[in-house]
């Protein structure tokens, strides 16, 4: 199995733009959580899928940011506007029961 | 009160030594516990779940459980160099995920 795919691996951008992230989950595997990991705060959960319903997204931390899941095999997390404090590594992981297993992440960041 | 708390160390031990990561939780509802590995620029990875009271083996790593003093800990027999990382304690308490910060470990050659 090719694991968790994440999509761009590195993306700069300018504040106020647009940015989509890309997760492809393990094949078969029925919930997808995306994660924001820091220094400051380490790994935060951001919302997670079951059965590509999101379940909970109380970890989103602004209107600012979406996250969908048309299929189970592919979700986005966007921010619009991006800001320099959005900065971070974006993880994307997935799970058939409840051992997660992570992607490879995206870092962005923000200038 | 953070759900997980870690020390964040850093730990150093030399190499062969026993290293001991320890992870307290706070939500007596919680069920299930992971550690994982981060190497520096990398993902997460699994190396450990324990879902019961008491010790659980897998090669050189040891997982134990304590759900009445509310701490999970994770040994390392024999540390490797290749050991070195940040270790992640996650609880699962219903159906959310909670991470600690992570503990640094440096296994000194």
């Amino acid at each position: 199995d090719a694991g968790v795919i994440q999509s761009p691996r590195h993306e700069v951008t300018e504040m106020g733009q647009e940015v989509t992230l890309r997760c492809k989950p393990i094949s078969g595997h029925n919930s997808l959580f995306w994660y924001r990991q820091t220094m400051m705060r380490g790994l935060e959960l951001l919302i997670y899928f079951n059965n590509n319903v999101p379940i909970d997204d109380s970890g989103m931390p602004e209107d600012r940011f979406s996250a969908k899941m048309p299929n189970a095999s592919f979700s986005t997390l966007k921010i619009q506007p991006s800001e320099p404090r959005d900065s971070a590594v974006y993880f994307c992981a997935s799970s058939s029961d409840i051992e997660q297993f992570f992607g490879p992440g995206t870092r962005l960041t923000v200038l | 009160q953070k759900e997980v708390e870690q020390n964040s160390g850093p730990l150093s031990v030399p190499e062969g030594a026993i290293a001991s990561l320890n992870c307290t939780y706070s939500d007596r509802g919680s069920q299930s516990f992971f550690w994982y590995r981060q190497y520096s620029g990398k993902s997460p990875e699994l190396i450990m779940s324990i879902y019961s009271n008491g010790d659980k083996e897998d090669g050189r790593f040891t997982a134990q459980l304590n759900k009445a003093s509310q701490y999970v800990s994770l040994l390392i027999r024999d540390s490797q160099p290749s050991d070195s990382a940040t270790y992640l304690c996650a609880a699962l308490t219903g159906n959310q995920f909670y991470f600690g910060t992570g503990t640094s470990l440096t296994v000194i050659p």
